[in-house]
């Protein structure tokens, strides 16, 4: 049983277009947390919400704590764009992650 | 401010070795939290430390341990090392507690392990 789905696994877009990775989990949380990790390794924290929608650049994250969902928006996609997008959540002393969306965006 | 550092970057080891990787957390930042990467469990939660105790526990075996000093560093120790520790070992350090999630971290480059 995995308490966090993400999708899609694996995603090609071409350079300019808008990107949605999804994320759904099962357990109660105060925030959920979306990642980037660039070929190589190092993680970078992109995004942390309770509610609502935030915005950084062109990336977008919403969530519905009710459904418990959220999603993550980039717009005008860019080759630097490609990475691995993670999702994670913490219900009390536990981390749980998303398996990853790997996202390729092509010239 | 100085990111999260750790050391060493790369480390091979056989089977049955021990290894301690060190993490040094961004000034200031009292949690550091310890995570696995492998490429089929993906990310997963070894352990987080605050004000030099252990706070917090994934669901690793007891070879897994690690500690925290009075400067925040924290080390991680694993023990009678196995094929399966091969991994990428990432530490996170945030300004409190992550208990309920709601606090940012940041995360250092990782320690690639390989264990042969």
């Amino acid at each position: 049983k995995n308490e966090v789905e993400q999708s899609p696994q694996n995603l090609t877009a071409q350079e300019g277009e808008f990107i949605t990775i999804n994320c759904s989990y099962s357990v109660g949380i105060s925030a959920l947390h979306w990642l980037q990790q660039h070929p190589g390794g190092g993680i970078v924290s992109l995004f942390m919400l309770s509610s609502g929608k935030k915005k950084h650049g062109r990336l977008i994250a919403t969530i519905n704590i009710q459904e418990k969902h959220s999603s993550l928006h980039i717009t005008a996609s860019h080759p630097r764009d490609s990475a691995v997008y993670i999702c994670a959540v913490r219900p009390g002393n536990q981390f749980y992650f998303g398996t990853g969306t790997s996202l390729t965006v092509i010239p | 401010k100085a990111g999260v550092t750790q050391t060493p970057r790369y480390l091979i080891k056989t089977r049955g070795q021990q290894v301690t990787l060190s993490c040094s957390p961004i000034s200031g930042h009292r949690s550091v939290s310890w995570y696995q990467q492998t490429p089929g469990q993906g990310l997963q939660f070894l352990f987080e430390y605050f004000s030099e105790t252990q706070r917090n526990k994934g669901n690793f075996p007891g070879r897994f341990s690690g500690r925290q000093f009075s400067n925040s560093r924290s080390e991680m120790n694993v023990s009678t090392l196995e094929l399966g520790d091969s991994a990428l070992y990432l530490c996170a350090s945030s300004l409190h507690l992550t208990s309920g999630g709601a606090n940012e971290q940041f995360f250092g480059p990782g320690t690639r392990l390989t264990v042969l």
